[in-house]
């Protein structure tokens, strides 16, 4: 069966800091890959989304990035964070069979001070 | 584009008693219809989805869900909730055919259960 795994869980990072969010999938093969944030009160949104190694799309201009350096890992970084880069961001994953369903990983906490 | 109302940002009820969270959308094409389930500081699980054939739709943990296109509703149902029920809910709706990963999600239920 197919598992996501994301890290770290929980991050404090000050304003202006550097940030890397990781997270891979294990048990199947070209996954289409998403990273979603979840701010307080307002839902989910999807940030960004790759359907293979290097292509990314981005739903949202922002101060975050997204790459993807191999099949099975997406990454989501930022140089510079900003108080606004505050919440809670999952990243999700659907295969080409059921690219209509997506399934969420545990998530990472993100508080910048 | 879609969009997705949830009716109540929060739904408390006593242990063992039925319970429905409204679930409304609106799209100018086909639809499938999700619901999913965050519990405290965890990521979204798949409850149920609805993409074609029956209206009526099973998922986990006792939830069921019926589609109905007239009133453009997706309303999530249980017969009898658990104190384990307690999370927030979530309903996400995507137009057939359109772009990857464009789920277009409710603004969430919290539903509270009672002992």
């Amino acid at each position: 069966s197919q598992t996501i795994h994301q890290w770290p869980a929980t991050l404090v990072q000050p304003v202006g800091s550097p940030l890397s969010l990781e997270c891979t999938v294990e048990g199947t093969s070209n996954p289409n890959l998403y990273w979603y944030r979840q701010a307080a009160g307002r839902g989910l949104q999807l940030l960004f989304y790759s359907v293979g190694i290097g292509q990314i799309s981005s739903e949202v201009p922002q101060n975050l990035s997204a790459s993807r350096p191999q099949d099975r890992q997406f990454i989501l970084s930022s140089k510079k964070l900003l108080l606004s880069d505050s919440g809670f961001y999952l990243c999700a994953w659907s295969v080409y069979r059921e690219r209509n369903t997506i399934y969420f990983g545990e998530g990472s906490w993100l508080t910048v001070v | 584009a879609q969009s997705v109302t949830q009716l109540d940002s929060q739904v408390p009820v006593f242990e063992e008693a039925p319970v429905e969270l409204r679930c409304n959308y609106s799209s100018s094409v086909s639809v499938y219809l999700f619901w999913y389930v965050q519990y405290p500081n965890q990521g979204l699980q798949l409850l149920l989805k609805y993409l074609s054939g029956s209206t009526l739709v099973k998922g986990i943990n006792g939830f069921e869900a019926e589609f109905n296109k007239s009133q453009t509703s997706f309303h999530l149902r249980k017969p009898s909730v658990h104190i384990s029920d307690t999370a927030e809910y979530f309903c996400a709706v995507t137009g057939i055919g359109g772009s990857q990963g464009n789920l277009i999600f409710g603004k969430g239920t919290k539903l509270s259960v009672k002992p």
